[in-house]
């Protein structure tokens, strides 16, 4: 089985500078896809970014880019040019591509990121 | 257009009541998942549903937990006899699952209290 670890429960950025939250995984497949969700408040998960782990290229969204180290086993998010908006949970997640596993995302703890003026 | 919507919002109950949590895909979605949300955890995956499969059961964490899909559409998550520890928010999310790495789309919860 699969398993996803966020080491980081909390971490703190000033507004405008940049902060990397950090994620590992476990899995013995060789294609995947990695997520990073953000759950503000009103408890929505919204998609940040999502990674293939076939592609080599880094995943960029806007101000939120992720390091992929396949081997590794390593997806961290890093958030530029932080805002006050970013203050949320962050939660990796990992999601098989085999048929019949479903199509279930297995999770990490959480990252809660606190911004600051 | 809309996005997965859930009700209740907030739902306390005594221990050993049934609750019944809803939840509406969006439109045109045929996948739909539960996940519940402990305090100070992760989203722990519970049941998924395809189209006409049958149903992926395998989170369901005890035989008090059961979830049906009617014609498709809106899915309801039915815990039975409540126990203390079932105190969590229970996430839906739907998906195209036109192809298994369609994005998938999550609801506010339901934050469940059992006291």
């Amino acid at each position: 089985a699969q398993t996803v670890t966020q080491s980081q429960p909390e971490m703190s950025v000033q507004e405008a500078e940049t902060v990397t939250l950090s994620c590992t995984y476990d899995t013995s497949e060789s294609d995947y896809y990695l997520f990073w969700y953000k759950q503000p408040p009103s408890r929505q998960m919204i998609l940040v970014i999502r990674q293939e782990a076939y592609k080599q290229q880094n995943a960029t969204e806007n101000r939120f880019s992720v390091n992929f180290q396949k081997a590794a086993k390593s997806f961290s998010l890093k958030i530029s040019d932080s805002q006050l908006g970013d203050a949320a949970m962050y939660f990796c997640a990992y999601r098989s591509l085999i048929t019949g596993t479903a199509s279930k995302l297995t999770f990490g703890t959480g990252t809660r990121l606190q911004v600051t003026l | 257009g809309a996005g997965v919507s859930q009700s209740p919002s907030n739902k306390v109950t005594e221990k050993g009541k049934d609750v019944e949590l809803r939840c509406d895909p969006i439109s045109g979605h045929t996948a739909l998942y539960w996940y519940r949300q402990s305090l100070g955890q992760g989203l722990e995956f519970l049941i998924y549903f395809q189209g006409n499969s049958a149903p992926d059961k395998s989170g369901l964490p005890s035989d008090r937990f059961s979830a049906e899909r009617t014609g498709g559409s809106v899915s309801t998550l039915t815990i039975q006899r409540t126990q203390q520890e079932d105190s969590a928010v229970y996430l839906c999310a739907s998906s195209p699952d036109r192809v298994v790495t369609d994005t998938q789309y999550f609801g506010p919860g339901t934050r469940l209290t059992v006291l």
